[in-house]
């Protein structure tokens, strides 16, 4: 029963921005969108969060549709260093529920 | 500062023993997480403590599987009677007030029950 679904695996060449999909069309009018992303072998990495607005900070943009069904993580710029499994969570409860995420890997 | 940090970083235990996996949170922080993450899979949540308030347990697999938090900051997830399938690594997090707040999560401690 999961909460977001993602794709499992996307490519993006050094440089272009990455855009990494997220449907959560169950999602309550009261629950954030979050973007953790996790590289090979180390703990998640929080990336951005967001209710209705669109967002931005130094790591990415965080684009929400306005029906909230679904939303867009936007690394402008991507680099070798932004290969990761990156995971679309909306919370469930007291609960994040991670899922299997989109595995990214940029291109040189 | 220093970030959460966890201890063991591996633990190889035979199949039938008990574990004991301890999670050192960031100063300050009064949310803390347990996950757990199976090869190849996503963060299966295990457990949540909030301050001095009951914790939410509800994603313990088992009643082989108790943590605690001492003292509001140190906490220790029991593993006993282990099986293979709780082999996996095993991530603590904290957050400075709530789940809705960012975590900040360990390096994990990979679980290998032979």
């Amino acid at each position: 029963d999961a909460k977001t679904t993602q794709p499992t695996s996307m490519d993006c060449a050094e440089g272009r921005a990455a855009n990494l999909p997220c449907n959560h069309s169950t999602i309550s009018g009261n629950e954030y969108v979050y973007w953790y992303r996790q590289i090979h072998s180390q703990g998640p990495q929080y990336i951005i969060h967001g209710l209705k607005n669109n967002e931005t900070n130094e790591m990415a943009s965080l684009i929400i549709t306005e029906d909230r069904k679904s939303s867009t993580l936007i690394l402008p710029h991507a680099t070798l260093r932004d290969t990761a499994v990156y995971y679309c969570i909306v919370s469930r409860g007291n609960q994040f529920y991670f899922g299997t995420g989109t595995s990214l890997t940029v291109i040189p | 500062g220093a970030g959460v940090s966890q201890s063991p970083s591996n633990k190889v235990t035979e199949k039938g023993k008990d574990v004991e996996l301890r999670c050192d949170p960031i100063s300050g922080h009064t949310a803390l997480y347990w996950y757990r993450q199976s090869l190849g899979q996503g963060l299966e949540f295990l457990i949540y403590f909030q301050g001095n308030s009951a914790p939410d347990k509800s994603g313990l697999p088992s009643d082989r599987f108790s943590a605690e938090r001492t003292g509001g900051s140190v906490s220790t997830l029991t593993i006993q009677r282990t099986q293979q399938e709780d082999s996996a690594v095993y991530l603590c997090a904290s957050s400075l007030w709530g789940f809705t707040d960012t975590q900040y999560f360990g390096p994990g401690t990979r679980l290998t029950v032979l």
